[in-house]
């Protein structure tokens, strides 16, 4: 069964306009933690953002915000005032275990 | 910013040879991992250690194995490269791997494999 899923494959946001990456995760564990990367063109995986499963505020980190809706089981990405730079595959991911699951990417296209 | 490295970045190489792919960190982080990517698909767990001469398999089976000889060091090798085995893999570490923020996998820049 899908743990993260990433409904989105592709998405386009004009440049300095916010735009949302949805991101929902299946866990029956009361502990976890999710994760977002960004990957450019280049390959390279970039961390973006934590939330822990017990933190009650969401957590934001400059123009990245995670919309962290615990009994929905989702916690959406939210990237404010967008920029060319932005263009690039985002992963949402969990930990589960020692482990860390992956969803399948969406991919976002920042419009001049 | 995260300290660690990955080579070759690029290896184009011909099938049966045996290939050796590095990853070293300098972090002191425990937990490393190794990733196989397609392009513009998600990531695959292939192999992770908890630490010195620990070395598990991961979700995806994959023919090659690992070492962890050294904490900062985690080399992925195939013994006889084939075609199928054309992707990008990517090394990670992590400070824990048990809860927090601590959980957090740092990559490397990734080493695009190319078998022909």
């Amino acid at each position: 069964a899908q743990k993260i899923t990433q409904t989105q494959p592709g998405m386009f946001v004009q440049e300095k306009e916010a735009v949302t990456l949805d991101c929902t995760y299946d866990t029956s564990d009361q502990s976890y933690g999710l994760f977002w990367y960004k990957q450019p063109s280049s390959g390279e995986m970039i961390f973006l953002i934590y939330q822990g499963s017990y933190d009650e505020q969401n957590a934001t980190e400059g123009r990245y915000s995670l919309n962290f809706q615990k009994a929905r089981k989702s916690a959406n990405l939210v990237i404010s005032a967008s920029q060319l730079g932005d263009s690039a595959m985002y992963f949402c991911a969990m930990r589960e275990g020692v482990k860390v699951i992956f969803g399948p990417g969406t991919s976002l296209s920042v419009i001049p | 910013e995260a300290d660690i490295y990955q080579t070759p970045r690029y290896l184009v190489i011909g099938t049966g040879k045996k290939i050796t792919l590095e990853c070293s960190q300098t972090m002191g982080h425990d937990k490393m991992y190794w990733y196989q990517q397609d392009p513009g698909m998600e990531l695959h767990l292939i192999h992770y250690s908890y630490g010195v001469n620990s070395t598990e398999k991961g979700d995806l089976s994959s023919e090659s194995t690992v070492s962890r000889i050294r904490t900062e060091h985690f080399p992925l090798t195939l013994e006889s490269a084939r075609p199928s085995h054309t992707s990008q893999y990517l090394c990670a570490s992590s400070l824990q791997g048990a809860g927090g923020p601590g959980d957090t996998q740092y990559f490397g820049p990734g080493t695009r494999l190319t078998v022909l």
